[in-house]
């Protein structure tokens, strides 16, 4: 079956420290991958994708390589700010399917 | 454009009780989904409108659970009766595409 497994939380950093927020997945076909994030009060929104192989999504900063061999999708940012802090989900989509499936979440605070 | 909105953003109710849920979709957005996150754990599908008619209701939990989508506009979930574990955050979420989601900010279920 389909799952995801991230990184347990909580997380703190200092600002501007580097992050990595790891997730690896199991799929039965060729998923596309993503990140969403949820600021306090506010709904999940998209951070970013890939929906194959090597490809690299990137958004405000923040980075994941689709690795195959590894069946990983690391989220990576290269210095965090205070405003990042918020709960990130790793979540994979089959191409044939609508479903969503998550992990866990994990929440960052960024601390000045 | 108005986003997904879910009421109410909030609700505690006692066991035993019955509480609905409302989701209101992008206009014209076709597929509506809606999701659980319980405590710490990860966020799970539960079902999938198409208009108003169920696509898959695959996640549902059990039969105390039951989702309707009104002329294919919103949508209600009702719990009846609800119990403990049924508490959690509700995330409803829309789309007009494959991919294309947007998420709600959730309505925070509290059963004591």
């Amino acid at each position: 079956g389909n799952s995801v497994t991230q990184m347990e939380g909580p997380v703190t950093l200092s600002e501007e420290a580097f992050l990595t927020i790891n997730c690896t997945y199991t799929a039965t076909g060729y998923p596309s991958l993503f990140w969403y994030v949820q600021y306090p009060g506010e709904g999940l929104q998209l951070l970013l994708k890939a929906t194959k192989a090597d490809d690299k999504g990137s958004n405000k900063g923040f980075e994941a390589t689709y690795r195959k061999e590894t069946t990983s999708f690391h989220l990576e940012k290269g210095s965090v700010q205070v405003s990042d802090s918020a709960v990130y989900f790793c979540a994979l989509s089959e191409s044939t399917g609508n479903q969503f499936y998550f992990g866990t979440g994990t929440s960052l605070t960024v601390i000045p | 454009e108005a986003g997904v909105t879910q009421f109410p953003s909030h609700s505690v109710i006692e066991k035993g009780q019955t509480v609905t849920l409302r989701c209101d979709p992008i206009s014209g957005h076709d597929n509506l989904y809606w999701y659980r996150r319980v405590m710490g754990k990860e966020i799970k599908f539960l079902l999938h409108f198409v208009k108003e008619s169920k696509q898959d209701e695959s996640g549902m939990p059990n039969n105390r659970f039951l989702a309707e989508r009104t002329g294919g506009t919103y949508s209600t979930l009702k719990v009846q009766p609800a119990e403990l574990e049924d508490s959690g955050v509700y995330f409803c979420a829309s789309s007009q595409r494959l991919y294309g989601y947007t998420f709600g900010s959730g309505t925070r279920l509290t059963v004591v």
